[in-house]
């Protein structure tokens, strides 16, 4: 009954070095989103996963930024030569499906990225 | 390209006092759902309407879908201090299988 997880719960890097944030969605859910959460602001929307089907990249901020989910699993946003603006909490979530009554999306607690 | 807002941005109410977000989509939405963030927290769903005009209550809170299913509005009655965070909500545009969309959120403060 384990939930949605993410790794490293926090991260420091210095600017220029690429980092890796991992989600482990829950089982059986084929779609999985990743969000970007700065301090007191909504969710920024980055990539969406669903099933088979070419993931929805358009809420990448940069070229900087790709996702990986390998066999409609495990999920891993890297993030190339980062930025002091990169710093943030970057946030998993997973659903059921992408339909109707399937669309709950449950939350992993988050990577807080610091880029010094 | 399709959106969803939310108002207001912020809310202070005195404990006790009801408070009220609304939800605007600028196309029809399949679904709704309602989510909270606590401060510091993660989003935690609450709820989701799926029928034109459906309620649906949740002790103090009232969800409701609009009509033309394009809005939609959470009712906290006599706010408590534990009601404190950020409330979202998001929604599938039509009948595709896109991405659901994320209002930006209203953030309650109770004052005790």
């Amino acid at each position: 009954g384990a939930g949605v997880s993410q790794s490293p719960s926090n991260k420091v890097t210095e600017k220029g070095k690429d980092v890796e944030l991992r989600c482990d969605p829950i089982s059986g859910h084929t779609a999985l989103y990743w969000y970007r959460q700065s301090l007191g602001q909504g969710l920024e929307f980055l990539i969406y996963f669903q099933g088979n089907s070419a993931p929805d990249k358009s809420g990448l901020p940069s070229d900087r930024f790709s996702a990986e989910r390998t066999g409609g699993s495990v999920s891993t946003l890297t993030i190339q030569r980062t930025q002091q603006e990169d710093s943030a909490v970057y946030l998993c979530a997973s659903s059921l499906a992408a339909g109707l009554h399937t669309d709950t999306q449950y939350f992993g607690p988050g990577t807080r990225l610091t880029v010094l | 390209g399709q959106q969803v807002m939310q108002i207001p941005q912020y809310q202070h109410v005195q404990e006790g006092e009801d408070f009220t977000t609304y939800c605007n989509s600028s196309t029809t939405l399949s679904n709704i759902q309602w989510y909270k963030q606590r401060p510091g927290g993660h989003p935690v769903f609450l709820i989701q309407l799926v029928k034109s005009g459906e309620v649906k209550k949740q002790k103090r809170l009232t969800f409701q879908f609009g009509e033309a299913k394009k809005n939609s509005s959470l009712h906290i009655t006599a706010t408590q201090t534990t009601d404190v965070g950020t409330y979202f909500c998001a929604g599938r545009p039509g009948t595709s299988y896109d991405k659901v969309i994320f209002g930006p959120g209203t953030s309650l403060s109770v004052i005790p």
